[in-house]
């Protein structure tokens, strides 16, 4: 079965440089979410998108952005790049229904180091 | 908001050893119950999950997890682990209603050594 596809899954940039991450959902998901995990730590939820709007926010910083597109698949936008935004970026999508209990798919996720 | 403890941070055993790896949680609302697991340098999976019905759920690679809604807990065990278990294990909760974004835990590396 299709799963969530993520690119580049490795990535330097220089600092103050920037980065875009691409994410293509499981065919048919109408939800995007994106995760950072730094080093050692928890995936830490970033932006969701539901039918193409932002659905939710969370710990995302003022340098980032992100959206989705018409054909569902996603893009986060990252400028102005700090060493501390060296982490793994994951994707994941699901199918959202109200009360059905949608199962979360992640990506491989995509690894950025910031130099 | 919810939040998710995992107070083993790390838990070391033996092969064919069985293994709880231990999860609360605290909402305010009624959450579904998930636990994945990343192995190293690779993705997230998931392992089982709790909508409603059971409170045991049985999921893959011979895991499973019980959902005590009193202790807010939901604990995940294995009768007998193999070395190819190691791996981060998370304990995710996310709310039943609107969009059911994942709140995790902080992990709990299982090594399980011959």
């Amino acid at each position: 079965a299709a799963g969530v596809i993520q690119s580049p899954r490795h990535l330097i940039k220089e600092k103050r440089e920037t980065a875009t991450l691409k994410c293509y959902p499981i065919p048919r998901h109408d939800t995007v979410y994106w995760y950072q995990q730094g080093p050692g730590q928890d995936p830490q939820f970033l932006i969701s998108f539901y039918e193409k709007m932002q659905s939710d926010k969370g710990s995302i910083p003022d340098r980032f952005s992100a959206q989705q597109f018409s054909d569902y698949h996603s893009e986060l936008n990252m400028s102005s790049l700090e060493l501390g935004d060296s982490a793994l970026y994951f994707c994941a999508s699901s199918f959202t229904k109200a009360n059905s209990g949608n199962t979360i798919y992640f990506g491989e996720g995509s690894w950025l180091t910031v130099v | 908001a919810q939040s998710v403890t995992q107070l083993d941070s790390q838990v070391p055993v033996f092969e064919e050893a069985p293994v709880e790896l231990r999860c609360n949680y605290s909402s305010s609302v009624s959450v579904y119950l998930f636990w994945y697991v990343q192995y190293p340098n690779q993705g997230l999976q998931l392992l089982l999950k709790y909508l409603s019905g059971s409170t045991l759920v049985k999921g893959i690679n011979g895991f499973e997890a019980e959902f005590n809604k009193s202790q807010t807990s939901f604990h995940l065990r294995k009768p007998s682990v193999h070395i190819s278990d190691t791996a981060e294990y998370f304990c995710a909760v996310s709310e039943i209603r609107g969009f059911q974004k994942l709140v995790f835990g902080t992990g709990t590396r299982l090594l399980v050594s011959p």
